[in-house]
């Protein structure tokens, strides 16, 4: 089964950093862009970042530019999310999902909690 | 970037009526727009692609239509699971944009 599995969500402190992964499987990651969508606690959905198959490109929301760092390893079929400097706003369910245009296949998503 | 904006923000309906949901966008995305379906504590899941493209799966009831900035979603009889929030997303520029969403409740 065609599966993306996300960890690494925590409680962190303002000011802090935390990576984020997405495991897939079941599919080849190498031949797929990747994306980055969060969703805070009882809102909508927010686009955050995507990754071109090879890594050579990426793509930030005006919200995490500067601050966040997606990258990828194909050899592990894993996706990241560096987040730095994080913000009580960043706080959110982070979801990995398949692709760069249309997002067939989602994770099940990781919390992240900034809060002091 | 583009802002996407849906209408109505909840729309009440009842099993087995017509449901119209409405998302335009601050600039015009050609074709490139999607919806999305998501339940409590679920992943969303993709409905429509290319404005009027059904994703594997989505069952006949469900339609899109519309190009450059007006686009609907329409579902033709609604089922009990149907009842949901749907988020309009564009792919014609970066960086890509989501709806605020439609809550389409029983009523």
């Amino acid at each position: 089964e065609v599966q993306l599995v996300e960890s690494g969500g925590d409680l962190v402190q303002p000011g802090g950093s935390l990576r984020l992964s997405c495991a897939a499987s079941e599919f080849t990651f190498s031949n797929y862009a990747m994306t980055w969508v969060r969703q805070a606690p009882g809102k909508g959905l927010e686009w955050v970042s995507a990754i071109i198959p090879s890594g050579g490109s990426t793509y930030y929301s005006d919200s995490v530019k500067g601050r966040f760092t997606i990258s990828r390893d194909n050899s592990k079929s894993t996706l990241y999310l560096q987040m730095n400097s994080l913000r009580a706003e960043d706080t959110a369910v982070y979801y990995c999902a398949r692709g760069q245009n249309y997002y067939e296949i989602w994770g099940q998503g990781t919390m992240v909690t900034v809060s002091s | 970037e583009i802002v996407l904006t849906q209408s109505p923000a909840t729309l009440s309906l009842s099993p087995g009526e017509r449901a119209t949901l409405s998302c335009r966008a601050s600039q015009s995305v050609s074709s490139y727009l999607a919806w999305y379906q998501q339940k409590p504590d679920q992943a969303p899941r993709l409905l429509i692609y290319d404005a009027s493209n059904r994703a594997t799966g989505i069952p006949a009831r469900f339609s899109g239509s519309g190009s450059g900035t007006d686009f609907t979603l329409t579902i033709s009889s609604l089922e009990p699971e149907d009842f949901a929030v749907y988020y309009c997303h564009q792919r014609s520029n970066w960086p890509r944009t989501f709806g605020q969403g439609t809550k389409l409740e029983i009523k």
